[in-house]
């Protein structure tokens, strides 16, 4: 079983569509989780920390379940713009320092 | 502000050849730093990070070395370089206390012909 596992999609939904994605991972030590968008051969970047509250930035919603050990990311309202490939990271402190990154998501919103 | 920076952009280079990718940070002090690769159409691979000057962690086994000579300068090296070292490689920094967001450069992506 990889560390941290996403579904690669793609995901190709119309815009307006409300899309979430689901990323596990497989240490229960770990302590800090993020979601980053990364365009065509472009660097990523940072989307959104997920916190077990879970948080809220506009039209994306990060949520952190431990029990279960994945995080999850919804993005309401989807615009052309979302188009790109999601990353989770997962951090572990325990035991030395180690961070993950999911292989991705990737979507695409068609008008 | 933060900003970090990676040279060069594009990089062709024949197997058996040397390797030097550098990056810097500024705005910051006493980051960690990280190096990553990643494949057509794959996933990042961390390949090293450092949490001080002269602090190398290696993460995969490989011919590639980094070096950190100055507090926000980081290297990636190889003294030959193989077909499999093509890839997109990311240098990013991250606070020295966590929860370690990481924010990237622009990266340099590499053709070993």
């Amino acid at each position: 079983r990889k560390e941290v596992e996403q579904d690669p999609g793609p995901f190709n939904v119309p815009e307006g569509a409300t899309v979430a994605f689901n990323c596990t991972y497989s240490n229960s030590a770990s302590q800090s989780f993020f979601w980053y968008r990364q365009d065509c051969r472009k660097e990523p970047k940072l989307l959104m920390s997920v916190y077990s509250s879970g948080n809220e930035d506009g039209r994306f919603t990060a949520q952190l379940n431990r029990a279960s050990q994945y995080i999850s990311l919804l993005i309401r309202d989807s615009k052309l713009s979302d188009s790109a490939t999601y990353l989770c990271v997962v951090n572990t402190l325990t035991g030395g320092f180690k961070t993950i990154f999911g292989a991705g998501t990737r979507l695409f919103v068609k008008a | 502000s933060q900003t970090i920076h990676q040279w060069p952009a594009t990089l062709v280079q024949p197997v058996g050849s040397p390797l030097s990718l550098e990056c810097t940070v500024e705005g910051t002090s006493n980051p960690n730093l990280y190096w990553y690769r990643q494949a057509a159409g794959r996933g990042l691979q961390l390949l090293f990070y450092s949490v001080g000057i002269g602090q190398i962690s290696s993460e995969v086994p490989q011919n590639l070395s980094a070096s950190r000579p100055q507090d926000r300068q980081f290297i990636l090296s190889s003294k030959k370089l193989l077909l499999s070292d093509s890839g997109f490689y990311l240098c990013a920094w991250s606070g020295g206390t966590g929860p370690y967001e990481q924010y990237f450069g622009p990266g340099t992506r590499l053709t070993v012909t």
